[in-house]
């Protein structure tokens, strides 16, 4: 199974403040077809997960654009260009390369 | 939406049977999946079934105990869980597939069904 590895892995973070969050995995996520499949996710406290970015770097319908990722093959990074209050939760990259889908173990951000 | 149903408390080695009913979207187009979450920990993919139950998939920690189905009829996906033991306590969230051509990729989550496994 491939492993995610997330860093850090909780981030208290001041309003109008920038965040970032790495994820590692353990084989390169890049198809043959040029897809890469490295998604991210953020379960709000109570809430079901979300998904945030699709294939490293596509904002899924309704996300706002202070959210963006990047990397390729088996570097990827999710930032929040100015973290607002609502941001907080667990966030949590996920890799669909090849079955079993498998995340990371969650990054949990806070506000200051 | 995606409604889960069916969680509840069961005995070690006991059964359940988990359902989904979806509605908003061709469901019979999209492959599903079923991902769980144990108290306070991470999210693990549990199983996934291809548009129109072509092809199953299942994580190792429940290959053989769970078999994930579908009805395109009435727009529900299942997940009936055998042999269930403490490790398998936790939200049971059925995901819709991201696109028609991929599986193993949730979009859109229900709201969880808690599966609790004690004595």
């Amino acid at each position: 199974d491939i492993v995610m590895t997330q860093t850090p892995l909780s981030l208290s973070v001041t309003p109008g403040q920038p965040a970032s969050i790495s994820c590692k995995s353990s084989e390169s996520l890049l198809q043959s077809n040029g897809k890469t499949h490295l998604y991210w996710y953020l379960q709000k406290s109570g809430q079901s997960p979300q998904l945030l970015i699709s294939e490293v770097s596509n904002r899924f319908s309704g996300v706002p654009d202070r959210f963006s990722g990047s990397g390729s093959r088996t570097d990827f990074t999710l930032k929040i260009s100015r973290v607002e209050a609502e941001d907080v939760g667990i966030y949590y990259c996920m890799q669909s390369m090849q079955l079993p889908s498998t995340f990371g173990q969650g990054t949990k951000v806070e506000i200051k | 939406q995606l409604l889960e149903s069916g969680g509840g408390l069961v005995q070690p080695g006991g059964s359940l049977r988990l359902s989904c009913a979806a509605s908003g979207f061709s469901f019979s187009s999209y492959a599903m999946n079923w991902v769980r979450q144990a108290p306070g920990k991470g999210l693990e993919w549990v199983s996934s079934i291809s548009s129109r139950g072509g092809g199953t998939y299942y994580a190792d920690s429940v290959k053989g105990r769970f078999t994930i189905s579908r009805d395109d009829s009435k727009n529900t996906l299942y997940l009936h869980l055998n042999s269930l033991r403490g490790e398998d306590t936790a939200i049971y969230y059925c995901t819709k597939e991201r696109e028609v051509v991929t599986i193993g990729v949730p979009d859109y989550w229900g709201q969880g069904t808690l599966v609790t496994v004690s004595s």
